[in-house]
């Protein structure tokens, strides 16, 4: 969606390396979200941020939210071939239950 | 896992026949979602449900149709396939219509000759 830019739509990085991925939104955000997905498999949820400044963690995944930005950044610490697959941002404009998702980003863990 | 299942797995069809993929769940979960996956766009909405026979449209439900007569199943029916409508379909169930508590299916994987 061009109200979503996600960015890079790939990366391969070698294993134990850090990476980052950056997620902006052209409007202004309820909330953006991370989720996670396997080659050929559905999606699987990461966390969601909704105030500016505000930092969550998943294991080795650490993701920020700029407000002044309307921007997402998630950080993935000491990269291993699990965290392969595609991550897509996904951003909620209001309240309801709908979501306009990112272009994704590809990333390839190489051992 | 959720009890989500999509049908056909993958399907290759003719441009102009129609197509009908099948989201089944075994959850009772009220909203039921149809999305297509696709290079550079990520997820887009098609069409969603929030009851039996209750639908909308989502961002991309042209040459799209829908329909939902029991709550376990969610039916995207493709009238006359287009070469544009090649894609991922991906079905999502939710219990009170909040995304992150989304279940995901697996994918159907449609290609238009």
């Amino acid at each position: 969606s061009q109200e979503l830019e996600q960015s890079p739509q790939s990366l391969i990085v070698q294993e134990g390396k850090n990476l980052t991925i950056n997620c902006t939104s052209s409007k202004t955000l309820y909330g953006l979200y991370w989720y996670k997905q396997k080659y050929g498999e559905g999606l699987i949820f990461l966390m969601m941020l909704q105030k500016g400044g505000e930092e969550k963690s998943h294991e080795k995944i650490t993701a920020k939210l700029d407000e002044k930005k309307q921007q997402s950044s998630l950080h993935i610490t000491a990269s291993q071939p699990s965290h392969a697959g595609i991550y897509l941002c996904g951003a909620a404009y209001n309240a309801g239950n709908m979501l306009t998702f990112g272009g994704g980003t590809r990333l390839m863990v190489k051992p | 896992d959720a009890g989500i299942t999509q049908s056909p797995r993958h399907k290759v069809t003719e441009t102009g026949t129609p197509v009908t993929l099948r989201c089944h769940q075994t959850e009772n979960h009220r909203y039921m979602y149809w999305y297509r996956q696709d290079p550079g766009h990520g997820l887009r909405l098609i069409h969603y449900s929030y009851g039996v026979k209750d639908t909308d449209k989502g961002e991309v439900s042209d040459g799209y149709s829908v329909s939902r007569s029991k709550t376990e199943d969610f039916l995207l029916t493709l009238e006359s396939a287009t070469s544009s409508q090649t894609s991922v379909y991906f079905c999502a169930i939710s219990e009170r219509g909040r995304v992150t508590e989304a279940f995901f299916g697996q994918g159907t994987r449609l290609t238009v000759v």
